[in-house]
């Protein structure tokens, strides 16, 4: 079964700083992870995804995120925040081998002016 | 790209009146849906796993005769809640699987935000 744990329920950032949101899941086959971006009382928007290859993957408005097999992490980051950032955010697993996908308790983003 | 939507996007309902809500893949086909609730604040929590042509798997604790969940074609998708009650009220979101995207990719709905009075 596989499992993501998001450290940080909450995060401020300062627009124009750095956002590093923390991912940390178990799975015990290889997994695929991704983070989605959720506004108010919308659905979800996928950010990125990695399934196999690079291990650094960026993904829309600038996020990037680096799958860490040794620390069973897969960290978000942005070099620069922008108040159009502030929403809640989902790391979300799932095995390579199955479509059950299990998602993390979420991080809502704040931002600064 | 893969566009999921759903319908209604609001719905309020009385006390005991059942709710359908429609989840349709429109531009792919999806032989599996997923049915998500979340509750304010919180996570999505997976309800059940839809299959076209079969009946759904729902998830521990999840009753199935409350939530009734049919996939009767490719690109859709429906979760009537039945008799419904104040606790029911929650935002619903379904997702669907394509393959457009790469393998084991879902795309989300905008969700349905369900209050019961």
């Amino acid at each position: 079964a596989q499992s993501v744990t998001q450290l940080g329920s909450h995060v401020s950032v300062s627009e124009g700083a750095l956002v590093l949101l923390r991912c940390n899941y178990s799975s015990s086959v290889p997994p695929y992870l991704f983070w989605y971006v959720q506004y108010p009382n919308q659905g979800l928007q996928l950010l990125l995804k990695y399934t196999t290859g690079a291990t650094l993957v960026k993904g829309i408005n600038g996020f990037e995120a680096e799958f860490k097999k040794s620390e069973t992490s897969f960290h978000l980051t942005k070099p620069s925040a922008h108040m159009s950032d502030a929403a809640e955010y989902f790391c979300a697993v799932r095995a390579y081998n199955n479509n059950d996908m299990r998602f993390g308790a979420g991080t809502r983003l704040t931002v600064k002016p | 790209g893969a566009v999921v939507s759903q319908h209604p996007s609001r719905v309020i309902c009385k006390s005991g009146t059942s709710v359908k809500i429609e989840c349709r893949s429109l531009d792919f086909q999806a032989t599996t849906m997923f049915w998500y609730r979340q509750f304010p604040k919180k996570s999505l929590m997976l309800m059940a796993t839809s299959n076209e042509g079969s009946k759904a798997t729902y998830e521990q604790g999840v009753e199935k005769d409350k939530f009734l969940i049919n996939h009767a074609s490719l690109t859709l998708s429906t979760l009537t809640v039945t008799s419904a009650h104040p606790e029911d009220s929650s935002f619903y979101i379904c997702s669907a699987d394509g393959t457009s995207g790469g393998p084991y990719e879902q795309y989300f709905g905008p969700g349905t935000r369900l209050t019961v009075t």
